[in-house]
């Protein structure tokens, strides 16, 4: 049962326009929340992250909203640029008996056109 | 720094041979993790390390064994794999396994099994 959704599999955007992107979680005990991006045949890079007790966290280009409400999460991207172009994963991070683990959504993949 | 480093960059073997791929990192960080990834999905987490001791292995067959020198080097020793083990494999650290969220991730070992 994936606890983690990105529903959109993949989204084109125009350079300078927004890009946002969605992720929805079924698991209240989730108390953190990053972003990742990724690059073919390299390993994720980390984005941002949010804890559970914020609602935005901003860091340059990129914002990360959380509705606890609605158990969702998006990562807005303004103004969107063609370097932007990877898949995006969203994950929560959660205990695991002794450990913290990040549970994965399955990515999106954004295309930014020039 | 958040940099963490793996080779090789690219392994061919075949299914006989006995191989080890290699991650440091030196960020201090006393947690450090192997991944799995295939194409178009989320990374698989596969082991945990934490001071240099195993703490979580998610149930990976015997022919993956890992090993950590110590706090700064993880190791990944390969036998007798089959060819659906070809994958990108990612370390990843973080700060520690339960107080931090973060995991930075390295650029991979490209792993095809013929």
């Amino acid at each position: 049962d994936q606890q983690v959704k990105q529903n959109s599999p993949s989204l084109s955007v125009q350079e300078g326009r927004i890009s946002i992107l969605n992720c929805d979680y079924t698991n209240s005990m989730f108390d953190y929340f990053l972003w990742y991006k990724k690059y073919p045949a390299e390993g994720p890079t980390f984005l941002i992250s949010i804890s559970s007790i914020k609602d935005k966290n901003e860091d340059g280009r990129f914002t990360v909203f959380l509705n606890k409400s609605a158990k969702h999460l998006s990562l807005h991207i303004v103004p969107s640029q063609p370097g932007d172009s990877a898949v995006y994963f969203c994950a929560a991070s959660a205990f695991s008996g002794n450990n913290r683990k990040l549970i994965w959504g399955l990515g999106t993949s954004l295309a930014v056109n020039p | 720094d958040t940099e963490v480093t793996q080779t090789p960059k690219h392994l061919v073997m075949g299914m006989t041979n006995k191989k080890s791929l290699k991650c440091e990192q030196h960020m201090g960080h006393r947690a450090m993790y192997w991944y799995k990834q295939k194409a178009k999905k989320p990374p698989e987490l596969m082991f945990v390390y934490s001071y240099e001791k195993l703490s979580i292995n998610e149930s990976v067959p015997s022919r993956f064994s890992p090993e950590c020198p110590n706090s700064s080097l993880l190791n990944l020793h390969l036998h007798a794999l089959q060819p659906e083990d070809s994958a990108l494999y990612l370390c990843a650290s973080s700060q520690s396994r339960i107080a931090s969220y973060e995991q930075y991730f390295g650029p991979g070992t490209r792993l095809t099994v013929t």
